[in-house]
């Protein structure tokens, strides 16, 4: 798999946009860059995904550069929920139904101060 | 949206027991479900992939005969912890998808286990 590198930690102001960097240098053509995120205590939460165009969903919106060696995963107006680990993950879907592994690296702990 | 259910939350049981968690799929059909475990302030570590109607298959380094997976139908995967010791304590998670393409995982919240 893929290896994908964030920052460990982020801090940010309630109410102020947040962008979490991604560095995946190696990412092969088929990759798509998946982001999910953890709360305390619970299961992780699927945010986000894309394979080169920029994506907007209700949560977040993932912006992936020309070359796809990086990506910023930005949340737009951090609210106290958002606090939360933060992965970044590239997952080469298979062409069966059945599902891809995913591997999770160590995240970004994003903490949002009120 | 898609849905996971997974129980118990939580489990608390003495030494040399097995324990037996479940993870469903509330509004899908899922014929591969995954199992994590996460110990504290750890990164999630895939242990298996439960495939409905034939054999889990585990990760490098997790013991099949240990942690017993199940897949009996499109909707349930269990796993059992067997003969658990305190260093099996951890937080357990099942995530499942859509049968569609590049579909997104959806996890279950998690079992606390703990060995006493």
């Amino acid at each position: 798999d893929a290896k994908t590198t964030q920052p460990n930690s982020m801090e940010s102001n309630e109410e102020e946009p947040v962008h979490l960097p991604c560095n995946h240098s190696t990412i092969s053509g088929t990759d798509y860059i998946h982001w999910y995120r953890q709360l305390p205590s619970q299961g992780p939460e699927y945010v986000i995904h894309g394979l080169t165009s920029n994506v907007n969903n209700r949560m977040a919106s993932l912006a992936i550069a020309e070359d796809r060696k990086s990506s910023t995963l930005i949340l737009h107006r951090a609210t106290l929920r958002d606090a939360a680990v933060y992965y970044c993950i590239l997952c080469a879907p298979k062409r069966e139904t059945s599902g891809s592994r995913l591997t999770f690296g160590e995240g970004t702990q994003l903490t949002v101060n009120p | 949206g898609a849905v996971v259910s997974q129980h118990p939350s939580w489990v608390i049981c003495k030494s040399g027991t097995s324990v037996k968690i479940e993870c469903r799929s509330l509004d899908f059909q899922a014929t591969t479900m995954f199992w994590y475990r996460q110990f504290p302030k750890q990164s999630l570590m895939l242990m298996a992939t439960s495939n409905e109607g034939s054999k889990a298959t585990y990760e490098q380094g997790v013991e099949k005969d240990k942690f017993l997976i199940n897949h009996a139908s499109l909707t349930l995967s269990t796993l059992t912890v067997t003969s658990a010791h305190p260093e099996d304590s951890s937080f357990y998670i099942c995530s499942a998808t859509r049968r569609l393409y590049n579909s997104p995982l959806h996890f279950g919240n998690g079992t606390r286990l703990t060995v006493t």
